[in-house]
């Protein structure tokens, strides 16, 4: 089935551990995107990649990274976890007139 | 301050009733979208707006370009409508801003 998927849906992680969020779409979507979304708060955007070889920071980018790989991946990446990061994160693509698909969502824990 | 407010942030309602939320935004959008969150926690979106009204079965979304203003409408409430609702707006710069959500219950 066309859509988004990431991997993993779980992970817990240590103090100062790093780790990759995956996510690859099948759409030919050109803008791909990562949001975090805690209680209360809403999605918040970490990193955006209007185009494939462009990313640019969005409302909550500290302590973390990105990389478009291609058109179809977009891998976030926590260098140094802190339990601030404890939170769903949540890959999504659209293009501007056809609609926006989000992925399933990692749950993060950081201990 | 919250470029995207939604209201409410908690609903809920009977079984058959009409449902309304609202949504409103403070910057020029050329889209808004209506996302459902269904406990568990996967999003999908429901509509995307960029002026008048859609309408897919049961739902029917509203956009008020002047007013900055958007509603979903759910007719004939069913439990299975039970979710978070969410309305995202993107800019012309393709910055995308989100509401908080509106916990929908509907009881049987």
């Amino acid at each position: 089935n066309a859509g988004v998927t990431q991997t993993p849906k779980f992970q817990v992680l240590k103090t100062g551990q790093s780790m990759t969020l995956q996510c690859a779409q099948d759409m030919n979507h050109n803008s791909m995107y990562w949001y975090r979304q805690d209680p209360g708060m809403g999605l918040r955007l970490i990193y955006y990649s209007a185009s494939e070889g462009t990313t640019d920071k969005g409302e909550v980018p500290n302590g973390y990274n990105v990389s478009r790989l291609n058109k179809r991946e977009f891998s976030l990446r926590l260098e140094s976890a802190a339990p601030s990061q404890t939170s769903v994160y949540f890959c999504a693509s659209s293009e501007r007139w056809y609609g926006y698909t989000f992925g399933s969502g990692t749950r993060l824990t950081v201990v | 301050k919250n470029e995207v407010e939604q209201s409410p942030q908690n609903l809920t309602a009977q079984e058959g009733e009409f449902i309304t939320i609202n949504c409103s935004y403070s910057v020029g959008i050329s889209a808004l979208h209506w996302l459902q969150q269904h406990p568990g926690g996967g999003i999908v979106s429901l509509f995307m707006l960029s002026s008048g009204k859609k309408k897919h079965g049961r739902l029917i979304a509203t956009i008020n370009i002047q007013e900055k203003h958007s509603s979903l409408h759910i007719t004939a409430s069913h439990p299975r409508d039970s979710a978070v609702y969410i309305c995202a707006v993107l800019t012309f710069n393709n910055q995308f801003y989100f509401g908080t959500g509106t916990s929908l219950t509907v009881i049987p």
